[in-house]
């Protein structure tokens, strides 16, 4: 079955990029997404890239994707205190049906 | 844009009731909307998938006859948490899709908790 997986925890100091990396199975992915969650809220969609794209970049997010390893990485320049929230990668199917979840990484941000 | 609004947003009863908890999309249409549930520090499970005037297609494990899902207009979409148990509580999230399939905004959550 198809799995996601992400680092746990990610720590960085204000100011500094932050890179978030997710690796997933399901090599006919269609669509891999970012979300943020912020305590007790719902998800709010960062940034999406096809999978027939390397690059995104959308303001400070930059989705890197390497199809031959199946890795997925988000990169945040200038990573503010508002940054502060769990980021979750999710991957879909061709009808854009939303299959698979990473566990999240909690990123923190340190003044 | 793209804004998603659940009701409410947390609720508390008591075993053996039923709770119904809505999902609206509030500046589009949604011809697909999504449950999720979220247990503590976890991810979110996909539990089930509602096309509007049609069944929902229920994931393998979760049971339909506990969630009952209706998707009864373009902006609405219900989710009924019927004889509820402690077990049953959780971060209840939906999703909307509006037409272009790329694109999947999330609601800000319901809380439920049984006691």
């Amino acid at each position: 079955g198809e799995d996601v997986e992400q680092s746990l925890f990610l720590s960085v100091r204000e100011g500094d990029s932050s890179v978030i990396n997710c690796t997933y199975t399901d090599s006919s992915s269609t669509y891999l997404y970012w979300y943020k969650q912020e305590p007790g809220a719902g998800l709010q969609l960062l940034t999406y890239i096809f999978s027939n794209m390397d690059m995104k970049q959308d303001q400070r997010l930059t989705v890197l994707l390497n199809k031959k390893d199946k890795h997925l990485s988000l990169r945040i320049a200038d990573t503010q205190t508002g940054d502060s929230a769990i980021y979750f990668c999710a991957e879909t199917d061709n009808a854009g049906n939303m299959l698979t979840f990473g566990g999240g990484t909690r990123l923190m941000v340190k003044p | 844009g793209a804004v998603v609004s659940q009701h409410p947003s947390w609720v508390i009863c008591k075993s053996g009731t039923s709770v119904k908890i809505e999902c609206r999309s509030l500046d589009f249409q949604a011809t697909t909307m999504f449950w999720y549930r979220q247990f503590p520090k976890q991810s979110l499970m996909l539990m089930a998938t509602s096309n509007e005037g049609s069944k929902a297609t229920y994931e393998q494990g979760v049971e339909k006859d506990k969630f009952l899902i209706n998707h009864a207009s373009l902006t609405l979409s219900t989710l009924t948490v019927t004889s509820a148990h402690p077990e049953d509580s959780s971060f209840y999230i939906c999703s909307a899709r509006p037409g272009r399939e790329y694109e999947q905004y999330f609601g800000p959550g319901t809380r439920l908790t049984v006691t």
